[in-house]
């Protein structure tokens, strides 16, 4: 049982490249998330979904897109990548969407230049 | 979401209970207190969450004041795994959005 799996743990883009962020859990939980956390600050939702075939924005979505692909992936994309998305990405899972502790990844850590 | 205020940082002697405040004097009737530790570099792990009772599991112990304006988290004997940034939660049941503030950065000292 691996929990929540992320790749790449790391990656260096140059701006305006474009790159997709896994993400994978072997829980059968319904809900998944994406958050960033900058240096000295908390994390921030970027976009969720509630369960497979739903995705909401979260609160910093902007340059972001995502996809749902079946219960256990939710990937992320950026289509564009900006230095003000440098930062580190964490996927996190729940069994319910807000009603069950998240379990979280290990973190993929993004520099643009 | 009730905004929460802790300490930035704290320390704690190895073997001693850590005691981590948190104020949430805004919280609604709805909201419950979550408790997250997220050691360096590493993605957050969930501790603990409480409605009004006070809660224990094995990590830890959630004290809620009976006007629900504030919480403790007790670690009732820290070890050095235990360092690590400590985020006090409040959330709506059934909302998908976590805030993670700033935190308590505890370090337990040997």
């Amino acid at each position: 049982n691996a929990g929540v799996t992320q790749t790449p743990k790391f990656q260096v883009l140059k701006t305006g490249q474009s790159m997709t962020l896994q993400c994978a859990q072997d829980m059968n939980h319904n809900s998944m998330y994406w958050y960033r956390q900058d240096p000295g600050m908390g994390l921030r939702l970027i976009y969720y979904s509630a369960s497979e075939g739903t995705t909401d924005k979260g609160e910093v979505p902007n340059g972001y897109n995502v996809s749902r692909l079946n219960k256990r992936e939710f990937s992320l994309r950026l289509e564009s990548a900006a230095p003000s998305q440098t930062s580190v990405y964490f996927c996190a899972s729940s069994e319910r969407q807000g009603l069950d502790e998240q379990y979280f990844g290990p973190g993929t850590r993004l520099t643009v230049t | 979401d009730a905004k929460t205020t802790q300490p930035p940082s704290m320390d704690c002697a190895e073997g001693r209970a850590a005691n981590l405040p948190c104020n949430h004097s805004t919280i609604s009737g709805n909201e419950y207190v979550y408790w997250y530790r997220q050691i360096h570099s590493q993605g957050p792990q969930y501790i603990i969450h409480g409605l009004k009772n006070n809660e224990t599991n094995e990590m830890a112990s959630l004290i809620i004041t009976e006007d629900r304006k504030s919480s403790t988290l007790i670690l009732p004997h820290a070890t050095l795994r235990d360092t690590a940034v400590y985020y006090c939660i409040v959330s709506n049941f059934g909302n998908e959005k976590l805030t993670f503030g700033t935190g308590t950065r505890l370090t337990i000292i040997p």
